[in-house]
């Protein structure tokens, strides 16, 4: 099976522009998460979806906002971006509460 | 409110050495944890899981945890690390039937040939 990916791997933007990140999670998985990882910060919880549904809601502004597709590929969007935006973003998919979730390679994005 | 503690962020052992990383965690309900690694260049991978039944658990290249209820603990062990382990490693938790992970800042481990 093919793994979870992320596309573009890397992205540079200027400050106020936006920007969206792709996740495809691997075949047959309805759950897709987002976090934000920054160094001294860890991972932090953006949001999960499931069945095209956001059901998780982590802590953060309301720039960040994403959505899921019938397929489970999944987007997330962010507006007005801000230097403290810069982070790698990882998408993580599972198939259900009780197994594993596996993670993609993230996107790098880069604010100027 | 939902938190996880990884007290070291910084370690560095010799290989052969014995290790362990420490992870607290705050959490209301029965919880499922989790350790994963991430080697320099690639993707985050689980070491190792808990969901229930026997508290100590045993994860792949050799790593173990022990969940102590009463300490609200899940720490990391290894008897004798290989240089290969350097990495940095992600305590995290959920709430049993839920989605939403909580993870740790980080652990970053070196291991000096």
């Amino acid at each position: 099976k093919a793994g979870v990916t992320q596309t573009p791997r890397y992205l540079i933007k200027t400050r106020g522009q936006q920007v969206t990140l792709s996740c495809s999670p691997i075949s047959g998985h309805r759950s897709v998460s987002w976090y934000q990882q920054t160094p001294g910060q860890g991972l932090q919880f953006l949001f999960e979806y499931f069945s095209e549904t956001q059901r998780n809601k982590g802590n953060f502004p309301g720039r960040f906002s994403g959505r899921q597709f019938s397929n489970s590929r999944s987007e997330m969007n962010v507006s007005t971006l801000e230097l403290g935006d810069s982070a790698l973003y990882l998408c993580a998919s599972s198939s259900g509460p009780e197994e594993t979730q596996y993670f993609g390679p993230g996107t790098r994005l880069l604010v100027l | 409110a939902q938190s996880v503690s990884q007290h070291n962020h910084h370690v560095i052992l010799s290989e052969a050495a014995s290790l362990e990383l420490g992870c607290n965690y705050s959490y209301g309900g029965t919880v499922n944890l989790f350790w994963y690694v991430q080697y320099p260049g690639q993707h985050l991978q689980l070491l190792l899981k808990y969901f229930s039944g026997d508290p100590l658990v045993k994860g792949i290249k050799g790593f173990e945890a022990e969940f102590i209820k009463s300490k609200f603990s899940f720490n990391l062990r290894k008897p004798s690390v290989q240089w290969s382990d350097t990495a940095e490693y992600f305590c995290a938790v959920k709430g049993s039937g839920t989605y939403k992970y909580i993870f740790g800042t980080g652990t970053r481990l070196k291991v000096l040939a």
